[in-house]
């Protein structure tokens, strides 16, 4: 089975600093990769995602994530936080099939006035 | 297309008592998931359809839960006889056949069991 595993549960930033939230897989065949993100009481909404078209992705809200097959990661950034993309964010790993999602146990990301 | 939803939003029962929740998903989505998420945590895979048929099932789905997708299009998740320990938030999700298969959530249904 595969597993996904952020490192940080907890990620604070001033706004308009550098956004970084790692990501790492376990899988020798690249997988389908994704970024949601989670605002309080409510579902997970898709950010980003890898298809194996390009490594670098580009999603909503000014994020982009690498993917990188060496290192088995897949990293979340953002040039510039904003108070607004304070919120949990979650990596997800799903085989080719798309039987099951793999989530890790997310990171809270706090933005700093 | 309004997205998934989910109802109800929240529900409160007393142990012991059985609930229904219910999910319906984007209208050209064939593929619908099922997923505890508790505080703190990653959604949690609990069952996953294609169509009206149930293909995966988590390990983590005891004989108290059950779920279903008689036409292929809503899904209901019960559980009966529920624990302290079923409190949680219940997301679904929809997505298409093709890969890379990323799934859509509703707003989820948060169980308190008291």
């Amino acid at each position: 089975a595969q597993s996904v595993t952020q490192l940080g549960s907890h990620v604070s930033v001033s706004e308009g600093a550098l956004v970084l939230l790692r990501c790492n897989y376990s899988s020798s065949v690249p997988p389908y990769l994704f970024w949601y993100v989670q605002y309080p009481n409510q579902g997970l909404q898709l950010l980003l995602k890898y298809t194996s078209a390009a490594t670098l992705v580009k999603g909503i809200n000014g994020f982009e994530a690498e993917f990188k097959k060496s290192e088995t990661s897949f990293h979340l950034t953002k040039p510039s936080a904003h108070m607004s993309d304070a919120a949990e964010y979650f990596c997800a790993v799903s085989e080719n099939t798309g039987n099951q999602f793999y989530f890790g146990t997310g990171t809270s990301l706090t933005v700093i006035p | 297309d309004t997205g998934v939803s989910q109802n109800p939003r929240h529900k409160i029962t007393k142990r012991g008592q059985n609930v229904t929740f219910r999910c319906d998903p984007i209208s050209e989505h064939n593929r619908l998931y099922w997923y505890r998420q508790t505080l703190g945590q990653g959604p949690e895979f609990l069952t996953y359809f294609q169509n009206e048929a149930q293909l995966e099932k988590s390990r983590l789905l005891s004989d108290r839960f059950s779920a279903e997708r008689p036409k292929g299009s809503f899904s209901t998740l019960e559980i009966q006889r529920t624990e302290q320990g079923d409190s949680a938030m219940y997301l679904c999700a929809s997505s298409s056949t093709g890969g890379p298969y990323e799934q859509y959530f509703g707003p989820g249904t948060r169980l308190t069991v008291t």
